[in-house]
């Protein structure tokens, strides 16, 4: 069964510095997206992107955030200056017509 | 503004008997309801779904009933495994510029004992 992969499992990074998450989707999905969970709390949205270009996003989704599909395969998450509080992971998913999300497994962001 | 909500952090069950997992929402545009499973260390895995015009749908041992009147949705699953052990999360999709985005519930913490 095809599915979402995102790299790395695991990345840490020092405060202030960029990160790039990887993921790539399932190849005939059109919808992607970003979703993010702290330890111990709710899965939360990030933002979706369809047809090249952000369809929607949360407050959390501010100006350090932003997402490109640079390819045919492949959806990015880039964090322009970390901060403590964006230690969390990860999570890409991605959709067809009609069909669930479908998420990856996840990259845990540790920022020190 | 906790949409969805999952009242219950965790929940304890014997091998064999029903495991009933609750949710509620509180926002009366969402129409499309969905549970996942998820694992240490994996990403949510879709379990079952619903459309605002259904109130069951069944798939195996689990069941997902939907009662639109009490913004309240739950999962069934009967006989609840050891393998079942897992946080399970609801969402609901509302459907704003076509792009379903969820909006998950907190999750509930199934433990299934042998």
């Amino acid at each position: 069964e095809p599915e979402v992969t995102q790299t790395p499992s695991h990345q840490v990074t020092q405060m202030g510095q960029e990160v790039i998450l990887r993921c790539v989707p399932i190849s005939n999905h059109l919808y992607f997206y970003w979703y993010r969970q702290i330890l111990g709390q709710k899965v939360e949205f990030l933002v979706s992107f369809y047809n090249n270009e952000i369809s929607e996003k949360s407050e959390i989704f501010d100006d350090q955030f932003s997402v490109e599909r640079p390819d045919g395969s492949n959806f990015t998450l880039k964090i322009r200056s970390t901060k403590l509080e964006d230690s969390a992971m990860y999570f890409c998913a991605s959709r067809g017509i009609p069909s669930p999300l479908h998420f990856g497994n996840g990259t845990r962001l540790t920022v020190t | 503004d906790q949409q969805v909500k999952q009242n219950s952090p965790s929940l304890s069950v014997q091998e064999g008997r029903i495991s009933i997992l609750n949710c509620d929402y509180t926002n009366s545009m969402f129409d499309y309801f969905l549970w996942y499973k998820k694992y240490p260390a994996e990403g949510p895995t879709f379990l079952i779904s619903i459309s605002s015009i259904k109130d069951k749908n069944e798939d195996g041992r689990f069941t997902v009933f939907l009662n639109k009147s009490a913004k309240h949705l739950s999962l069934h699953i009967v006989p609840s495994q050891p393998g079942d052990s897992a946080v399970y999360f609801c969402a609901a999709s509302v459907d704003s510029s076509g792009t379903y985005k969820y909006i998950f519930g907190t999750g509930t913490r199934l433990k299934v004992l042998a």
